[in-house]
């Protein structure tokens, strides 16, 4: 069974980089698949982040390319979300999730971590 | 881009039907058979129910199906049942340079 686990701090200040790391278990991220990040501000909707490949590629929303690194760690079976320059507007519930490709096999996220509220705050 | 439109919320009796729908544009759900839908239930990460806008995982009902008509992509859940009240999520590839966009959710009550 696949499991995706969030881990990181539960508070950043404004002008930081939050920084999460999603930890895998029962599956190789090396084996295939896209890697990704969604998040969900308190009360709102899913707006996706970003998502990679072992490979090294990597897509991220354009709103948000600027200030997004996402990287795996194939060693430790893990990827990690880098977000800069984080304000109030960046408090959410991160949620890791696997994914396929949209290029060929149907651009769906299949398993999702339980997500981790990150707060923007001083 | 924007998020993909999706009716605030919808409502329906137990063992009725209900229809969630999720506009978008030529650029998204328009252009590619790739919508997915999720069920979120509160304080729960999203759970898949349909992926290539109509099929269903291994898990899944057959109450809950998926269809698409220009650049509207429907989800269809029969049989309504109490558990089924949560938030549903679609969700489409844009392209390659959007790449992956969301709708802004739609909150089913089971009255």
């Amino acid at each position: 069974q696949v499991q995706l686990q969030e881990s990181g701090p539960g508070l950043v200040k404004p002008s930081e980089t939050l920084s999460l790391t999603c930890a895998v278990s029962g599956y190789s991220i090396s084996s295939g698949y896209y890697w990704g990040w969604i998040r969900q501000p308190p009360g709102k909707g899913l707006e996706w982040i970003g998502s990679a490949y072992h490979s090294g590629s990597t897509y991220y929303n354009p709103s948000l390319k600027s200030r997004v690194t996402i990287s795996i760690d194939s060693s430790k079976n893990q990827f990690s979300l880098k977000l800069s320059s984080v304000t109030a507007a960046d408090t959410a519930v991160y949620y890791c999730a696997r994914s396929t490709s949209c290029y060929c096999c149907g651009c769906f996220f299949d398993y999702w971590g339980q997500g981790t509220l990150v707060t923007v705050s001083s | 881009q924007s998020a993909l439109t999706q009716s605030a919320s919808v409502s329906g009796s137990p063992g009725q039907s209900i229809t969630i729908s999720c506009t978008g544009t030529s650029s998204d759900v328009g252009s590619y058979n790739l919508v997915s839908w999720y069920q979120q239930h509160p304080g729960k990460a999203p759970k898949l129910m349909i992926y290539e806008g109509s099929k269903r995982p291994s898990g899944v009902s057959n109450r809950f199906s998926g269809s698409k008509s220009g650049n509207t992509a429907s989800l269809t859940i029969s049989g309504l049942q109490a558990e089924d009240e949560a938030d549903y999520y679609c969700c489409s590839y844009a392209g390659s340079t959007t790449y992956v966009i969301f709708g802004g959710g739609t909150k089913l009550t089971v009255l």
